[in-house]
């Protein structure tokens, strides 16, 4: 079954630096794949969507890449804040039933 | 807009006591879908609704669980009798769109089974 992955260790980065998530996925290529943002106390927020044949998407200081050979996405904050620190999730249609698998998020830090 | 709303935001019982969530999804949204999520994990789904229907509830452990959404709108998740392992928090979310599947979620109820 698929499975994701994504760094169970907090990433600590440098107020202004580029802050650089990973999630890898373990079989086939989804559709979709979807990052969200997590706060202590909070639900998810949906941040972005990249699909299959999209190779880089952006929005603002964010930016998602997808890269189906490499089983792999990768998603940036440029620019990093503070404010940024929080959990980050990925998810992935698992098949073609309109759910969500999800990965186990990537604590951010960012010090100023 | 108001966003998903659930109650209450946190809840302590004492093991083998009944409990229940409440949700109310964002208005125009059809798919409700109720998560476990665990420290450290990601969100786990228990059950998805279309409308009042629960097309995929093959995560609810149906010995202790139930969901009801009358309907189509707000929806009950309840648990009894509660076991210890199931503290953790309770995540509603909705969403609009279901061939990208966005979802919206609630900020959640945080169970203490003691």
């Amino acid at each position: 079954s698929q499975k994701i992955e994504q760094n169970s260790e907090a990433l600590n980065i440098q107020e202004g630096k580029t802050a650089t998530l990973t999630c890898n996925y373990t079989n086939y290529s989804p559709a979709y794949l979807q990052w969200y943002r997590q706060d202590p106390g909070r639900g998810p927020v949906f941040l972005l969507l990249i699909r299959e044949n999209e190779k880089e998407k952006r929005k603002e200081r964010l930016k998602v890449t997808f890269d189906t050979t490499l089983k792999q996405s990768l998603f940036h904050i440029t620019a990093s804040q503070p404010a940024d620190s929080a959990t980050y999730l990925c998810a992935l249609p698992p098949d073609s039933n309109y759910q969500l698998i999800w990965g186990a998020g990537t604590k951010l830090i960012i010090k100023p | 807009e108001a966003g998903v709303v659930q109650s209450p935001r946190y809840k302590i019982i004492e093991k083998k006591q009944p409990v229940a969530f409440w949700c109310n999804p964002i208005s125009g949204h059809n798919t409700l879908y109720w998560y476990l999520q665990n420290l450290g994990q990601g969100p786990e789904l228990l059950i998805r609704y279309e409308n009042e229907e629960a097309v995929d509830d093959s995560q609810l452990p149906k010995d202790r669980f139930s969901a009801e959404r009358l309907k189509g709108v707000d929806s009950t998740l309840k648990i009894q009798p509660a076991e210890l392992g199931d503290s953790a928090v309770y995540l509603c979310a909705s969403s609009l769109d279901s061939s990208t599947d966005t979802q919206y979620f609630g900020p959640g109820t945080r169970l203490t089974v003691l």
